[in-house]
């Protein structure tokens, strides 16, 4: 079983649509989490933070489930700027850093 | 948030040869640093930890003396990719370990490595 396991789509969704991609991980010590969106040619950039409690940044949303261990990340009213990469990344502790191969989102006009 | 930039972008090099990525935090003192590989379609891969002032510690199944790394200063962090061959064409990138709003790493833009 891989580390950090996400679908790796593509999802491909209209304008205005509201998805959402889960991501798991095997690790139970897992400390931290993180949703990173990566465009094409280009370097990870950090979307959000996931804490147990959930968090909310404009149309994104966060959860951490960590008793199935789980995070998810939810999108909604869909742009076309919000075609990407996604990256899930766990933190194990001490600066290691586990990526997924992340989830390809394309938003169609 | 906090700045990482990477030098140079792109590299198109002959097997053979040898090629030195720098990486460099701006706006931040950054007593370790990541380097990362990534091929096409897969996801971001440690190669090894780089130590500001002590010797980098390598991942398993990535050869030392033939990715070289070097981190001479608290702002900078080399990597050498030494007689490079073409099966080391790759995304390289790095990044630096920031407390800038978020407590994450925050990463270069990448060095896109081509080897003829």
């Amino acid at each position: 079983r891989k580390e950090v396991e996400q679908d790796p789509g593509p999802f491909n969704v209209p304008e205005g649509a509201t998805v959402a991609f889960n991501c798991t991980y095997s690790n139970s010590a897992s400390q931290s989490f993180f949703w990173y969106r990566q465009d094409c040619r280009k370097e990870p950039k950090l979307l959000m933070s996931v804490y147990s409690s959930g968090n909310e940044d404009g149309r994104f949303t966060a959860q951490l489930n960590r008793a199935s261990q789980y995070i998810s990340l939810l999108i909604r009213d869909s742009k076309l700027s919000d075609s990407a990469t996604y990256l899930c990344v766990v933190n194990e502790g001490t600066y290691k850093y586990i990526f997924g191969t992340g989830t390809r989102l394309k938003v169609l006009a | 948030g906090a700045v990482v930039s990477q030098h140079p972008s792109w590299v198109i090099c002959k097997s053979g040869t040898s090629v030195k990525i720098e990486c460099r935090s701006l706006d931040f003192q950054a007593t370790t640093m990541f380097w990362y590989r990534q091929f096409p379609k897969q996801s971001l891969m440690l190669m090894a930890t780089s130590n500001e002032g002590s010797k980098a510690t390598y991942e398993q199944g990535v050869e030392k003396d033939k990715f070289l790394i070097n981190h001479a200063s608290l702002t900078l962090s080399t990597l050498t990719v030494t007689s490079a061959h073409p099966e080391d064409s790759s995304f390289y990138i790095c990044s630096a370990w920031g407390t800038s709003g978020e407590e994450t790493q925050y990463f270069g833009p990448g060095t896109r490595l081509l080897v003829l």
